[in-house]
């Protein structure tokens, strides 16, 4: 699976949107990009993932640049409760299996 | 509708013990896969388990070694332990092997082990 770069932290105002994002510039054309979060204490949650189309669903927007090299994972209106590490993970389409190779993650903070 | 389930949420064990985890899937999954999460690390694959056998490895010695019932709840074993298995120990459960959505994984809160 293709190697994922994120930044350690970020910080963002509640209310505000998030954005947070990924460099993946050795994807293959086969891989999606998936994204998961891990609030203090939490088993890793699972938000969004796709391949080569803008996403979006009830947690977050997540929009691919046309090369595909990276993404930026949007929470349109942090709140509090969104403060958590961030993974991004490149994964192969219909791979036989559950690994998901987690990186270090962004470790987001929402400030009131 | 239950998440994944887990037990016991912590535990202290010595040098050289032996332990059991133990896990539920979600509702209507099948497949379920066991993560050690260190302090301060991401999540890091050990194995999978579907029709109650082992399908992927990652890089773990063979003193960890897991089960997958036929209800699909798994149970996780780690023999001789060491000070570095002190983890978070995370279960992971899904629906199916192959398919464009085996990437959804559904986790449960995990078992803190410390090995004393």
């Amino acid at each position: 699976d293709a190697k994922t770069t994120q930044p350690t932290s970020m910080d963002c105002a509640e209310g505000r949107a998030a954005n947070l994002p990924c460099n993946h510039s050795t994807i293959s054309g086969n891989e999606y990009v998936y994204w998961y979060r891990q609030i203090h204490s939490q088993g890793p949650q699972y938000i969004i993932h796709g391949l080569k189309n803008n996403e979006t669903n009830e947690m977050a927007s997540l929009i691919i640049t046309e090369d595909r090299k990276s993404s930026t994972l949007i929470l349109p209106h942090a709140t509090l409760r969104d403060t958590a590490v961030y993974y991004c993970i490149v994964r192969v389409a219909n791979y036989a299996g559950n690994m998901l190779t987690f990186g270090g993650g962004t470790r987001l903070m929402v400030k009131p | 509708d239950a998440g994944v389930t887990q037990s016991p949420t912590h535990l202290i064990k010595t040098r050289g013990q032996q332990v059991t985890l133990r896990c539920s899937p979600k509702s209507g999954h099948d497949t379920v896969s066991w993560y050690q999460q260190a302090l301060g690390q991401g999540p890091q694959f050990i194995f999978q388990y579907y029709e109650e056998e082992e399908r992927q490895r990652g890089n773990f010695p063979d003193r960890f070694s897991g089960h997958q019932f036929p209800n699909y709840s798994s149970e996780l074993n780690v023999n001789a332990l060491l000070l570095g298995d002190s983890a978070l120990y995370l279960c992971a459960s899904s629906l199916g092997l192959r398919g464009p959505n085996t990437g959804e994984l559904f986790f449960g809160e995990g078992s803190r082990l410390t090995v004393l």
